[in-house]
């Protein structure tokens, strides 16, 4: 069965590069969930696309930007990368309310030197 | 406080033990309730669900008290893959919003 899937799996950048992390959601799932995980840390919820409009915003910096696509895959940017920008992050997908639960991508580790 | 909060652990326990968590939330009209298994470095996988009436699937069995904000999971006849950090989850709403995780419970079987 289809997936989340994520990429790039892995990223290096230097501190104040900019990433841009894809994420494509199972078909026919339309809510996407973006969260970043540190080291030793439970994953914190960023921001949510219902729909390709933003659903719902967490803990994230004005640093970073998300959008959902006509074709629902998402994208999280990030600009002005800091050293604690560094963790796992992860994708999500769901369809309308998460009585079934959310089904993660295998995320993108970015390491920031 | 935090919104989800867990037993600290690390659980070390005997192959073939059974094992129990607790989850507690601090929001009453929170709606759906998830078990989430999470291996070193990898991403969060949904374990179970958890209802009302209280569900079991194999040797994991979990609990709702609403009463008490309070959720359970019991581990039987412990494996060695079985050793993750868990997770518990929760919606605080309907429709489509975030969930919110705890922060976790780690358990080690041992041989």
């Amino acid at each position: 069965a289809a997936g989340v899937i994520q990429s790039p799996r892995h990223l290096i950048k230097e501190k104040r590069e900019t990433a841009t992390l894809k994420c494509y959601p199972i078909p026919r799932h339309d809510t996407v969930y973006w969260y970043q995980q540190g080291p030793g840390q439970d994953p914190q919820f960023l921001i949510s696309f219902y729909e390709k409009m933003q659903s719902d915003k967490g803990s994230i910096p004005d640093r970073f930007s998300a959008q959902q696509f006509s074709d629902y895959h998402s994208e999280l940017n990030m600009s002005s990368l800091e050293l604690g920008d560094s963790a796992l992050y992860f994708c999500a997908s769901s369809t309308t309310g998460t009585s079934f639960g959310y089904t993660f991508g295998s995320g993108t580790r970015l390491t920031v030197v | 406080r935090k919104e989800v909060e867990q037993d600290p652990g690390p659980f070390n326990v005997p192959e073939g033990a059974t094992v129990a968590f607790n989850c507690t939330y601090s929001n009453s009209a929170s709606q759906s309730f998830f078990w989430y298994r999470q291996d070193c470095r990898k991403e969060p996988k949904l374990l179970m669900s958890v209802y009302s009436s209280g569900n079991e699937d194999g040797r994991f069995t979990a609990q709702l008290n609403r009463a008490s904000q309070y959720i359970s999971l019991l581990i039987r006849d412990s494996k060695l893959s079985d050793s993750a950090t868990y997770l518990c989850v929760v919606n605080p709403e309907t429709s489509y919003d975030k969930v919110i995780f705890g922060p976790g419970t780690s358990l080690s079987v041992i041989p």
